[in-house]
């Protein structure tokens, strides 16, 4: 157990519809990372906060947005959604918001949009 | 711009065996680079990482990876593979000059352990 929370654990919703993925992260852990994991696209890293603040983007869609809260857990909402966002979301966090620090890795959203 | 090349997407040995899974990186400036194991079902979990010092890197479940610049590797070994080292690997590589830590990984190699 990495300390790193995730809900739902299962999503299933139509193409149109939009969800929110909601992360708490260790606790002590300023920074909050998004992570989508798909059989196509591989592991791929969506944003980063670091105590409430975006401090990083990746390969973000626009229809994806993020934050993070005065309580440090963040949530990914996603909008539109197509039949090619099904995928593994993976929230990690870390102490810090430098490279050094691990991250760990919470067990994961897995969407799957009909 | 950096990215992380894993040869081989599945590797299959024997339970005794040598674990050997490679990973290549690019990157325009010295780069930190991670393992990273995943068990089904279940999130990523640090193996090792390189950051500066020592090229030779222990990590857990007995471990380890040696960067090599001048190869730019970073390939992960096991002396002595276990069933239950059966697992999803990525090698991962993020940009030491950043200030916000954002980690590429590799597509992942697939290990599987023959009794």
């Amino acid at each position: 157990d990495s300390g790193v929370t995730q809900t739902p654990k299962h999503l299933i919703t139509a193409t149109g519809q939009r969800v929110t993925l909601r992360c708490s992260p260790r606790s002590g852990d300023l920074s909050v990372y998004w992570y989508q994991q798909s059989l196509d696209q591989g592991l791929q890293f969506l944003i980063q906060y670091y105590n409430g603040e975006e401090r990083a983007k990746g390969n973000i869609l626009e229809r994806f947005s993020a934050q993070q809260f005065p309580d440090l857990h963040s949530e990914l909402n996603l909008s539109s959604l197509e039949l090619g966002d099904s995928a593994l979301y993976f929230c990690a966090s870390s102490v810090g918001i430098a490279d050094t620090y691990e991250q760990y890795f919470g067990p994961g959203t897995r969407l799957t949009v009909t | 711009a950096q990215s992380v090349t894993q040869l081989g997407s599945h590797v299959s040995v024997s339970e005794g065996a040598l674990v050997l899974l490679r990973c290549n990186y690019s990157s325009s400036v010295p780069p930190y680079l991670f393992w990273y194991v995943q068990y089904p079902n279940q999130g990523l979990q640090l193996l090792l990482k390189y950051t500066t010092g020592a090229t030779l890197v222990k990590g857990i479940n007995g471990f380890e990876a040696e960067f090599k610049k001048s190869e730019t590797s970073f390939h992960l070994t096991k002396p002595s593979a276990h069933m239950s080292d059966a697992a999803e690997y990525f090698c991962a590589v993020s940009d030491t000059y950043s200030s916000a830590s954002k980690i590429i990984f590799g597509s992942g190699t697939r290990l599987s352990i023959r009794p």
